[in-house]
């Protein structure tokens, strides 16, 4: 089993859309949560960390639920220029480690239609 | 605003060559990571290092080798090089602290012939 796991997509919807994206991790010790988005050809940057009470940046939700270890990210009023790959990103050690290795998972294409 | 810049967007080598790719980050930050990514596989770690000179394996290191001699600088070393080491490579760094997140530098696109 995959450490984090995620639709691969493509996710194909009209501007405007309400678009949702599921993750699971399987190491049940993990305690930092990040979505990170890709353009194209482009590096990953960090799009938002998600808190256990789940949060909001804008059109942007991240959702946490420990019990299930699932994560979430839902885009409302999808843009065009929200067309990218969006990674799941679990941290590996516990807290308290010397470094905050990170798993990615291999992402979710969101390809927003005109 | 962090800055995370690799020496080359681009590069051609031919198998067995010795290939270096450095990167170098601006906010003083103690970790540094390279990783490679690949279609349908994702990002997986080469190396780590936390700490001047020091550096630990990560997930797939075999092929490669790393250098810190600065704390800015973090140096990924392709020993002899071999056309399944054609990928993209990430230099990445943060701070300290389990909550941190990691900033990536533009990557390197490595064609191996």
């Amino acid at each position: 089993r995959k450490e984090v796991e995620q639709d691969p997509g493509p996710f194909n919807v009209p501007e405007g859309a309400t678009v949702a994206f599921n993750c699971t991790y399987s190491n049940s010790a993990s305690q930092s949560f990040f979505w990170y988005r890709q353009d194209c050809r482009k590096e990953p940057k960090l799009l938002m960390s998600v808190y256990s009470s789940g949060n909001e940046d804008g059109r942007f939700t991240a959702q946490l639920n420990r019990a299930s270890q699932y994560i979430s990210l839902l885009i409302r009023d999808s843009k065009l220029s929200d067309s990218a790959t969006y990674l799941c990103v679990v941290n590996k050690d516990r807290y308290g480690g010397a470094t905050n290795k990170l798993i990615f998972g291999t992402g979710t294409l969101l390809a927003v239609q005109p | 605003d962090v800055k995370v810049t690799q020496s080359s967007r681009y590069l051609v080598k031919r198998t067995g060559e010795k290939v270096f790719l450095e990167c170098v980050q601006d906010m003083d930050h103690e970790n540094m990571f390279w990783y490679r990514q690949d279609p349908g596989l994702g990002l997986r770690l080469i190396y780590f290092s936390y700490d001047v000179k020091m550096k630990e394996k990560g997930d797939i290191p075999e092929g490669y080798s790393v250098s810190r001699e600065k704390k800015e600088r973090f140096s990924l070393i392709l020993e002899s090089a071999s056309t399944n080491q054609t990928s993209m490579y990430l230099c990445a760094s943060s701070s300290g602290g389990p909550h941190e997140t990691q900033y990536f530098g533009p990557g390197t696109r490595l064609l191996v012939l």
